[in-house]
Formats: structure tokens, C-alpha cells, sequence
């Protein structure tokens, strides 16, 4: 299977623990997204990498959330200290940008299964 | 951020075509329209976007109005696995492009 995968599909843990969650998105692609989604709502926008770097947070990407793309490839977020709030399903995503603006018409992101966190 | 709205619900007949409706009036000349769908219990998942010309592909086609006020995207002979919540994004395609999510159009296709 050469789309995005994300580890664990389901996490339940207690309030105060820390958890961590990995994407590994198609090769080719360089930019990776995270998302959170609750019960009933569209997607989140959380934060996103071109390649190793993170360009954009969200403001819901409160002071317990890291992000991570050490090499370029795979992505980990990390909650520190969850609270029930933080239940939800984080979603990851890549796309591949094209090189030059000029040649950037817009992208279509590829999205994994997500990974259902319950904080209890 | 240009704005679209969405009806929250719609249901199609199997087999019929399945019109979904997005308003995004304050967008500007260079924003595309995108349409993602999310299936439950998965990832959302893209399935067009145009600019300003009418687009179809092997998923669906997209209308957009002359002045690109509103759009709507059309499955032609929905099936009951097009039961899904449809998402319409607008979006400007320069620098950094991250799909913001509504609440979308939940779409259920009945027999």
C-alpha cells in the first residue's frame, strides 16, 4: 500500500499522559499536514511541513502539542499532558508542490485512516 | 479566508444524479474551488477543483457560475457508496495552500 499511513489507528490513554502519533506519507511527497477532526465537525487545520520544515501552526496548536519531520519523511505529533479535550481524530496528510509558483495550480491532499485518541 | 456555505444534509436516489451546492460569494479572482468528500470513518478524500472553467473527471464534474459566486458539484449516477459528507474549500493558490474545512454536505444516497 503506498498511501498515507498513520500508527495507532486508536489510542486511549488517561487525562495527563502524553502520547505520540506517526504519519508516514506517500514517499514522493513533500509537504505533510496534520488535522484534528471531533464528532460532527470538518477537519481541523493543526500545522504543516514542506519537507523538514514546520511553515504554519495553528492557534489550536496550544504549548503540549510538537509536531515534528526530522528528515523530510515521516511526521510524529506529540500531546503532552492530554486532556479530555483533546479527544479527537488527528489526521494526517501529504501532497507533493510542485517546484515555482508558477507551476503551483493547487494541490490535492492525500489523507490516512486518521488515529482516534481517547483521553479519559 | 473567502467563505462558502454549504446545506448541512441532502439525499439522492440511487442511480440519480446527485447535485451539490456550494455559495462562495466574496471569492476573489484567483481563488480555486476545491471538493473533498470524507467517507465515514476514513480520511477525507479529493475528488476536484477548477478555477473558473467547468471540470469533470472520472469522480464527478464541477460547475462553476460566470462569476464564480457559486458551484456545483455533480455525480452523475450516485451510488450507495457516495453516502458521505462532501466538503466545497476555497482557496488562493499562491505561497503556503492549507484546505480549510466547513461542516460540509452530508450526502446520503438511498436505494
Amino acid at each position: 500500500d503506498t498511501g498515507v499511513s498513520q500508527d495507532p489507528r486508536h489510542k486511549i490513554t488517561k487525562r495527563g499522559q502524553n502520547v505520540t502519533f506517526r504519519c508516514d506519507p506517500i514517499s514522493e511527497h513533500n509537504r505533510l499536514y496534520w488535522y484534528r477532526q471531533t464528532l460532527g465537525q470538518g477537519p481541523e487545520f493543526l500545522t504543516y511541513f514542506q519537507n523538514e520544515a514546520q511553515l504554519e501552526k495553528s492557534r489550536l496548536l496550544s504549548d503540549r502539542f510538537s509536531a515534528e519531520r526530522p528528515k523530510g519523511s515521516f511526521s510524529t505529533l506529540e500531546i503532552q499532558r492530554t486532556e479530555q479535550g483533546d479527544s479527537a481524530m488527528y489526521l494526517c496528510a501529504s501532497s507533493l508542490a510542485p517546484p515555482g509558483l508558477a507551476a503551483y495550480t493547487g494541490l490535492e491532499l492525500f489523507f490516512g485512516e486518521g488515529s482516534r485518541l481517547t483521553v479519559l | 479566508d473567502a467563505k462558502t456555505t454549504q446545506p448541512p444534509s441532502m439525499d439522492c436516489a440511487e442511480g440519480r444524479a446527485a447535485n451539490l451546492p456550494c455559495n462562495h460569494s466574496t471569492i476573489s479572482g484567483n481563488e480555486y474551488v476545491y471538493w473533498y468528500r470524507q467517507i465515514h470513518s476514513q480520511g477525507p478524500q479529493y475528488i476536484i477543483h477548477g478555477l473558473k472553467n467547468n471540470e469533470t473527471n472520472e469522480m464527478a464534474s464541477l460547475i462553476i457560475t460566470e462569476d464564480r459566486k457559486s458551484s456545483t458539484l455533480i455525480l452523475p449516477h450516485a451510488t450507495l457508496r457516495d453516502t458521505a459528507v462532501y466538503y466545497c474549500i476555497v482557496r488562493v493558490d499562491v505561497g503556503s495552500y492549507i484546505p480549510t474545512f466547513g461542516r460540509g454536505t452530508s450526502l446520503i444516497v438511498h436505494p
